[in-house]
């Protein structure tokens, strides 16, 4: 079966710091991947989708940046952190033609 | 066009009774329309999903109706238990971006049971 993996569970971080979220997806190949943002009690919005190695598309433009440096394996990135970033931040993956997508735990920002 | 709009933001059911939580799009493309339950905490959990070429699906106490016509659908949630306290979200796939099958959600409904 399938599972994904987010870490950390939770982070606090001054502004201006850097920032490394990273996501893995077991038991598939080849899977879409999703970062998604929510603020507290709002809704998801999509930041980044990647449908392979290498392959990032953005979907808004902002202070963040997402790499996929292996098949199943899933980084958010900043430089320096902005106190807007905080959020609930999460990944989600997809089987490739497939629309569903599963949701990681999620990685909850304070940027103070 | 690419919006999808739910209803309630926020909902408060007797235990025992009927949730039902509305969602409506424009995009006539939309081809599949999932919903989500997430609890304080955690990552939404997919619940049940629909095609448009159905009007109605059920698993156990959840059911979607569909209306195609409409350009609506809603999540109807039987026998309302306390567990069931989460936030709900719809959405919708475009199809037009094959090869990543990007999701347009709701800004979901928080639905509380009470005894």
């Amino acid at each position: 079966s399938q599972t994904i993996h987010q870490w950390p569970a939770t982070l606090v971080q001054p502004v201006g710091s850097p920032l490394s979220l990273e996501c893995t997806v077991e038991g598939t190949s080849n899977p879409n991947l999703y970062w998604y943002r929510q603020a507290a009690g709002r809704g998801l919005q999509l930041l980044f989708y990647s449908v392979g190695i290498g392959q990032i598309s953005s979907e808004v433009p902002q202070n963040l940046s997402a790499s996929r440096p292996q098949d199943r394996q899933f980084i958010l990135s900043s430089k320096k952190l902005l106190l807007s970033d905080s959020g609930f931040y999460l990944c989600a993956w997809g089987p490739r033609g497939v629309k569903t997508q599963y949701f990681g735990p999620g990685t909850r920002l304070l940027v103070l | 066009q690419q919006q999808v709009k739910q209803s309630p933001q926020s909902l408060i059911v007797q235990k025992g009774g009927i949730s039902i939580i509305n969602c409506a799009y424009e995009n006539t493309a939309f081809d599949y329309f999932p919903w989500y339950q997430q609890f304080p905490g955690k990552g939404p959990a997919l619940l049940i999903a629909i095609r448009p070429d159905v009007s109605e699906k059920k698993e156990g106490r959840f059911t979607i109706s569909f209306n195609k016509s409409a350009k609506q659908f809603s999540l109807h949630i039987m026998d309302s238990q306390p567990g069931d306290s989460a936030t709900y979200f719809c959405a919708a796939s475009d199809p037009t971006n094959f090869g990543n099958e990007k999701l347009t959600f709701g800004t979901g409904t928080r639905l509380t049971i009470i005894p």
